[in-house]
Parts: structure tokens; C-alpha cells; sequence
């Protein structure tokens, strides 16, 4: 199964706002409204941030958010702080495979 | 709360089989499938497949398909994945996860580091 695409790494400073894209195809990403968002942190468990393109799970700062466009779908991340600083992956249905499918990661850094 | 816990790590050699348990508490595990995802060293996220918490449906990853099994115990609420015929590059940290309708996951089980070597 093919990885959706994902930049490879992005940076902010504190206070800004940064996106993340996820590029899949119509049998993903652009077929379903299931796309999920994960933060990362190096040694721990991953973590939900957003579920079903831009649904925000209960106790994830309104700071996240998703959205899709497309094939496209992204997550932003508005008012940076030194704690988003983790790796974030996307993650969709596939109607080709009828599983689902993680991103490459994004390792964002915030600088 | 929501808690996924998983068994400890594994040394396993290659054609060797292993088995990571993960029980959850907290909700109603009948209610939500379990995934099983895996994170190989300086790799991303890789999506093993899932089993339904309420009957026997899983839906397997085609790169693992004869290699795996999922199997859930509903009382325990305990679910379990078997790979077998290790290889090194099966050196991973397994993951699980609760799996949503929408296949969103969450929360995680603290992962199991599961090393393949002669």
C-alpha cells in the first residue's frame, strides 16, 4: 500500500501558524470524509488530533484544525507553542485496499 | 479513563513467531474494532489492519496478509496479533490502538518493541 504524501519537515516560531498537506488520491483521500491526524512525540504513544477531515476530539486546543480539498487534506496549526514541536501523520480510508493508509510524517519544528 | 495496555517487549529469532496482547479498559470493548499499527526504527506509521471488538472481522494489510492473524478475547476485553515468519525488517514498535467508525484511532496502547535477530 502507497504511503499518502507528506512534506517531510516544517517550522514556525511560537505564535505562528503552520499546515501540514497530506496529498492522496480519489480512492483516499478525496473518496471519504475519513481522514485522521496524529501527533508524534519520539518515544511516546501517537495521539489523535483530528478525526473525520476536521473533527477535533475533546481536549485538543481549537489551535488544531483540519480541512480537505481535493485529494488534498491538511491539518493547521495556529499559535505555535514549543510542544507542537513532534512528528504529525495523516491517515485515510482507501476504497483500493478497504483499509487504510498512514502519510509518510511531517516532523514540524518549532524554532 | 480510556487505557490500551500493551505486553512487554520481545526478542524473537527470524521464522519465529510472535504474539503482543493488548487489553483495554474503560469502555465498552464490544463497541469499537481494535487496529494494529507499526513504527519500524526510523520509519513512519504503518497500518497492520483491525478487528471488529464484537466478532471475528478483521481486515489485514495486503504486505502482511498470511503472516498475520488479529484475534480479540471479549472477556478479557484483550485483543492479540500474531506475526509470524519474523524477518529482521519485522523489527518494530507494534502499536495498539481503539479504532472509530470513521477508522480513526485512539487512544494508543504504549507500544511493544518487538526485535527480530539472530
Amino acid at each position: 500500500q502507497s504511503a499518502l504524501t507528506q512534506p517531510r519537515s516544517v517550522s514556525g516560531s511560537p505564535g505562528q501558524s503552520v499546515t501540514i498537506s497530506c496529498t492522496g488520491s480519489s480512492s483516499d483521500v478525496g473518496g471519504y470524509y475519513y481522514v485522521s491526524w496524529y501527533q508524534h512525540h519520539p518515544g511516546k504513544a501517537p495521539k489523535l488530533m483530528i478525526y473525520d477531515v476536521n473533527q477535533r476530539p475533546s481536549g485538543v486546543p481549537d489551535r488544531f484544525s483540519g480541512s480537505k480539498s481535493g485529494n488534498t487534506a491538511s491539518l493547521t496549526i495556529s499559535g505555535l507553542q514549543a510542544e507542537d514541536e513532534a512528528d504529525y501523520y495523516c491517515c485515510s480510508y482507501s476504497g483500493t485496499y478497504s483499509n487504510a493508509v498512514f502519510g509518510g510524517g511531517t516532523k514540524l519544528a518549532v524554532l | 479513563q480510556v487505557q490500551l495496555v500493551q505486553s512487554g517487549a520481545e526478542v524473537k529469532k527470524p521464522g519465529a513467531s510472535v504474539r503482543v496482547s493488548c487489553k483495554a479498559s474503560g469502555y465498552t470493548f464490544t463497541s469499537y474494532g481494535i487496529s494494529w499499527v507499526r513504527q519500524a526504527p526510523g520509519q513512519g506509521l504503518e497500518w497492520m489492519g483491525w478487528i471488529s471488538g464484537h466478532n471475528d472481522n478483521a481486515n489485514y494489510a495486503q504486505k502482511l496478509q498470511g503472516r498475520v492473524t488479529m484475534t480479540t478475547d471479549t472477556s478479557s476485553s484483550t485483543a492479540y496479533m500474531e506475526l509470524r515468519s519474523l524477518r529482521s525488517d519485522d523489527t518494530a514498535v507494534y502499536y495498539c490502538a481503539r479504532r472509530g467508525g470513521g477508522y480513526w484511532l485512539g487512544p494508543w496502547g504504549q507500544g511493544t518493541l518487538v526485535i527480530v535477530s539472530s
